[in-house]
């Protein structure tokens, strides 16, 4: 079985200030993880993805994020937010040779001027 | 555009009514998916197909009829909706089974009368 935890479902930073957006999850296999990002009245853009190469994963826009294995975490940061950045923000889980993507619940992200 | 289109954008249906969702993809990819997403909660698989045979059915009601002819096209089938299946729904393609994650359209938005 596998599952994902966003531990915030809304976060809110000052424009220029870091962002980060916390996940854990759970997972038998080794996973595949991904960071997506939704605008409002859009689809899911692909910001980053881990697939067992290196654990720093650089993404678009200036994200990033680091796969821990021994905490199980997949935390997405930015060091300088921007008022496009104002999104909501889903961590993924892929088990290794399954179709299937677990979703996170999300978390909201407004910046504030 | 992400090369994955989805029409229409928005649809507004009678619960007798017909009508289906149109999703398009000229990336090569084998596999396609529909997911809904109701507000506040998870994305939800609805179907899967892989080289134009549904491989997951996960437990959808039969008022939603998935349809696959080639592998650059996916419908959704949709008959005596409900009210509560207002939501968006969005089909994504990938070219492996999902290792290196989705790609997503931007989403039929339906609201049902």
């Amino acid at each position: 079985a596998q599952s994902v935890t966003q531990l915030d479902s809304h976060v809110s930073v000052s424009e220029g200030t870091p962002v980060l957006l916390r996940c854990n999850y759970s997972s038998s296999y080794s996973p595949s993880l991904f960071w997506y990002v939704q605008h409002p009245n859009k689809g899911l853009q692909l910001l980053l993805k881990y697939t067992s190469a290196a654990t720093l994963v650089k993404g678009i826009n200036g994200f990033e994020a680091e796969f821990k294995k021994s905490e199980t975490s997949f935390h997405l940061t930015k060091p300088s937010a921007h008022m496009s950045d104002a999104a909501e923000y889903f961590c993924v889980v892929r088990r290794s040779n399954d179709y299937k993507l677990s979703f996170g619940a999300g978390t909201t992200v407004t910046v504030r001027a | 555009e992400t090369g994955v289109t989805q029409t229409p954008r928005h649809l507004v249906m009678g619960m007798t009514n017909k009508k289906s969702l149109k999703c398009e993809q000229h990336l090569g990819h084998n596999a396609m998916y529909w997911y809904k997403q109701s507000a506040k909660k998870p994305l939800e698989l609805m179907f899967v197909y892989s080289l134009e045979e549904r491989v997951e059915n996960n437990s959808v009601p039969s008022r939603f009829s998935p349809e696959c002819p080639n592998s650059s096209h996916l419908f959704l089938h949709l008959h005596t909706l409900q009210p509560e299946d207002s939501a968006l729904y969005l089909c994504a393609s990938s070219p492996d089974g999902g290792h290196y994650g989705y790609t997503f359209g931007s989403g039929t938005r339906l609201t049902v009368v």
